[in-house]
This record gives structure tokens, C-alpha cells and sequence, in this order.
């Protein structure tokens, strides 16, 4: 069965602390990870996007690395500021668009 | 900027009532998709379109229909609307190829009482 799971469910962090969240999958076929991030009520915006050849993708403090051999995938969020404060999705596309999502990890930046 | 629109972020409706939810894309995109968002469940897809007048049933189809009559608008209908379709309902554009141009509405919070 197509999968996405991702962990922790929650974190709490220091605000200007460094995590790591991770994402594990059972997605076949593979055609891309995506991350998003979803602030509380709003629609999820899209992070980073790596294909089967990308290890690595970085879009400002967040970095997100790929190992499609073990079909893991983490999202590492570098001095985090209160504005981090969101739930991240980790998506995996099985091409055509069809589209397997994680439930998410909610992330609280306290100050 | 690419945008995808919903019409309500939040929206209150009877039980037994016919709902309409609208979803406009300005990226002359050619796929549409409508998703509804739980606690604890993930965004799960209801239905999606892929050409004007085109729809398939995604996952949870049961007890909603759909209707895309212009390339650039998408709705979402409830036929008789229940207290389990409470929900955030988002709607997402892409490219015909996909990949980087897939966008998110910002949602629309159901309450049906």
C-alpha cells in the first residue's frame, strides 16, 4: 500500500534552534517528494520539490534531502524563527499527478 | 503570481442542504483537484478534472459531485450536505505536466450543522 509517514507528530522548538523532520515512504512508482508547508487555516505552499536524482534542495533555512534507496526523506529548518510555526506535509508524487500525502508534522516555535 | 482562489475561507451550512464550492485558477492550468483535510487523516482527494467538462473520482467521492465547465473554474458540490462532510475543502491547480506547478488554494472551512 502507498505510504507516507512522517515523524515526529509535534515538536516544540526554541525559536533560533535548529530541527529535523523526517519522512518515510512506500510510494510506487516514484516521481518526485515534495514538502509544504501549511500555516493553521491556510492552503499548504509548496517548499521544495526533488526528483529521483536530487539528494539535495535548499530554499532559504529550510533543506530538504532525498535517499531513494532507503525512501527517506528529511526537511532541516536552520535558525527557526516564530514564523516557522506551521504543520509540514511530506508528499510523495507517483506520477501522473497522483499525489501521496503524510499527515504532517506540527511545529511550534516558542520564543 | 500563480493563483488559486476559493471564494470562502469559512462557510456554515444546514444539514440537508445543497453546497457549492467555487475554485478559480488564473494559470490557464489544464488539471484541477479537489482535496478535503482531517485531523490526523491527511489530505485525501475527492475528485479531479482534467480538461473542461472532464472529471474522475479520486478516493472519497461518495456524497459529492463536481463540475467544471470553464478551463479556469472547478466547484465542488454537496448534494445534501451531512455533519461528516465538515471539513477544510482545498482545491489545487497544475500544468498538464505537473511537477513544480502545483498550487494550492488557501481553503474553505465547511461547518455543517
Amino acid at each position: 500500500k502507498n505510504q507516507v509517514e512522517q515523524s515526529p507528530q509535534s515538536l516544540i522548538i526554541l525559536e533560533g534552534k535548529n530541527c529535523t523532520l523526517q519522512c518515510n515512504y512506500t510510494v510506487s512508482p516514484f516521481s518526485n517528494l515534495r514538502w509544504y508547508k501549511q500555516d493553521t487555516g491556510r492552503g499548504p505552499v509548496s517548499l521544495t520539490i526533488m526528483t529521483f536524482s536530487e539528494n539535495t534542495k535548499s530554499n532559504g533555512r529550510y533543506t530538504a534531502t532525498l535517499d531513494a534507496d532507503t525512501k527517506q526523506s528529511s526537511l532541516h529548518i536552520t535558525a527557526s524563527q516564530l514564523s516557522d510555526s506551521a504543520s509540514y506535509i511530506c508528499v510523495v508524487d507517483s506520477g501522473f499527478q497522483k499525489l501521496v500525502f503524510g499527515t504532517g508534522t506540527r511545529l511550534l516555535v516558542s520564543p | 503570481d500563480v493563483k488559486v482562489t476559493q471564494s470562502s475561507r469559512y462557510l456554515v451550512k444546514r444539514t440537508g442542504e445543497k453546497v457549492f464550492l467555487e475554485c478559480v485558477q488564473d494559470m490557464d492550468h489544464e488539471n484541477m483537484f479537489w482535496y478535503r483535510q482531517d485531523p490526523g487523516l491527511g489530505l485525501r482527494l475527492i475528485y479531479f478534472s482534467y480538461d473542461v467538462k472532464m472529471k474522475e473520482k479520486g478516493d472519497i467521492p461518495e456524497g459529492y459531485s463536481v463540475s467544471r465547465e470553464k478551463k479556469e473554474r472547478f466547484s465542488l458540490i454537496l448534494e445534501s450536505a451531512s455533519t461528516n462532510q465538515t471539513s477544510m475543502y482545498l482545491c489545487a491547480s497544475s500544468s498538464r505536466g505537473g511537477g513544480y506547478g502545483y498550487t494550492f488554494g488557501s481553503g474553505t472551512r465547511l461547518t455543517v450543522v
